[in-house]
């Protein structure tokens, strides 16, 4: 089982829909969490993080963690063709400072 | 946050040459990572650099086929070395940035080193 999973997609979705992206982990003692976001040919930049149980909500983006069930979700709202990107999940253990991360979720917003 | 610039931003080389990639940050940094990300994988990191001392490798990566220099708090180098056709990737550096958090170190990727081993 890989550390940190997330579906490749692409995921498609409407102009101004919701968009749902997940990520599961395997490590019981993860407690930090990312989302970052990278464009076809740029380097990755993070856009949220979390760290506690529950939503977490920045704007148009909300983190949603649940570590009983080892997932952390990312909800983009009222989604642009802006945001089409790859989305990647990353995952800190407790007293590490160097991240896991998934191999991303490539996310497409039509018009 | 912490800006980052990598040389070359792309190469094509014959297999079995070397490439050194540098990577500068404006501002001091304990910590420097250098990252490999293959077409449809993960970033999957190759090396933790501090100043000073050997770099940290991670399981798969070796010191004799990725070398790593850090001569001081803003620069260090990566070199692919021997290179074959498996070795096409894109090769970021990164730092962190304790910024965001006393416990939550954020990752500033620097733009990337495209690479083509023919």
């Amino acid at each position: 089982q890989k550390e940190v999973e997330q579906n490749s997609g692409p995921l498609s979705v409407p102009e101004g829909a919701i968009a749902s992206l997940n990520c599961t982990y395997s490590d019981r003692g993860s407690q930090s969490f990312f989302w970052y976001r990278q464009y076809s040919g740029k380097s990755p930049e993070l856009i949220m993080f979390i760290y506690s149980n529950g939503d977490k909500e920045d704007g148009r983006f909300t983190a949603q963690l649940n570590k009983a069930s080892q997932y952390v979700s990312l909800l983009i709202r009222d989604s642009q063709p802006s945001d089409s990107a790859t989305y990647l999940c990353a995952v800190n253990r407790g007293g590490s400072y160097i991240p896991t991360f998934g191999r991303g979720t490539s996310l497409i917003v039509h018009p | 946050s912490a800006v980052i610039s990598q040389k070359p931003s792309r190469d094509i080389c014959q297999r079995g040459t070397s490439l050194t990639i540098q990577c500068q940050v404006d501002s001091q940094v304990t910590m420097m990572f250098w990252y490999r990300q293959q077409p449809g994988q993960s970033l999957t990191l190759i090396a933790t650099a501090n100043q000073g001392s050997e770099a940290t490798y991670e399981s798969g990566f070796v010191i004799d086929k990725f070398p790593i220099s850090r001569p001081n708090l803003t620069f260090s180098t990566l070199t692919v070395s021997n290179m074959s056709p498996e070795d096409s990737s894109i090769y970021l550096c990164s730092v962190e940035d304790p910024g965001i958090g006393a416990d939550l170190d954020e990752q500033f990727f620097g733009p990337g080193t495209r690479l083509t081993v023919l």
